[in-house]
């Protein structure tokens, strides 16, 4: 079945440091790709999302790109914030109304000034 | 935007008793919940996708009895806890799809907390 992999954390970084989160997926057909955020004790919040392939999504100063020949919708930001300290989970529909988000298992960041 | 409000924000009760949670779309239509349950440092996992009008078709391993899910409305969502025990403790997230903008709204979750 379709899944996602994102990189193990947590990521430790420094304040205005660059910052990548990689993320694959498998899917059998043409998934729309997401991030989300989650801040401690809170629900998902939607990051940025590309609905098909060569897509960049963007918010905030964060970005992703959809690559369908390397399955990939990595997520940088060129500077991060104390602010931006948390989780992030990448996550794929698949393109039938109704299914779910299927997600990665979330990578924790953490960033000091 | 969409926005997916959900109570409580937090609850304790007590081992044996039921606990409901809400979740309700405020300015669109959710044809689509899904009720997601999350481990401390770990990522989201679905329990159960709900229709509006129908049964909820429950992923392998959840005990549909324990997890009563209700979705009488378009804008509302219901999970059940039924007799809790303290293993029940986790967060809870709900996720509605939104008919029209085949988007995803997730509310704020739920920390309950079973002693």
């Amino acid at each position: 079945g379709d899944s996602v992999t994102q990189m193990e954390g947590p990521v430790t970084l420094s304040e205005e440091a660059f910052l990548t989160i990689n993320c694959t997926y498998t899917a059998t057909g043409y998934p729309s790709l997401f991030w989300y955020v989650q801040y401690p004790g809170e629900g998902l919040q939607l990051l940025l999302k590309a609905t098909k392939a060569d897509d960049k999504g963007s918010n905030k100063g964060f970005e992703a790109t959809y690559r369908k020949e390397t399955t990939s919708f990595h997520l940088e930001k060129g500077s991060v914030q104390v602010s931006d300290s948390a989780v992030y989970f990448c996550a794929l529909s698949e393109p039938e109304a109704g299914t779910a988000l299927i997600f990665g298992k979330g990578t924790t960041l953490s960033v000091s000034s | 935007g969409a926005v997916v409000s959900q109570h409580p924000s937090r609850v304790i009760c007590k081992s044996g008793t039921s606990v409901k949670i809400e979740c309700r779309s405020l300015d669109f239509q959710a044809t689509t919940m899904f009720w997601y349950r999350q481990f401390p440092k770990q990522s989201l996992m679905l329990m159960a996708t709900s229709n509006e009008g129908s049964k909820a078709t429950y992923e392998q391993g959840v005990e549909k009895d324990k997890f009563l899910i209700n979705h009488a409305s378009l804008t509302l969502s219901t999970l059940t806890v039924t007799s809790a025990h303290p293993e029940d403790s986790s967060f809870y997230i709900c996720s509605a799809r939104d008919r029209e903008r085949l988007g995803y709204t997730f509310g704020s979750g739920t920390r309950l907390t079973v002693v």
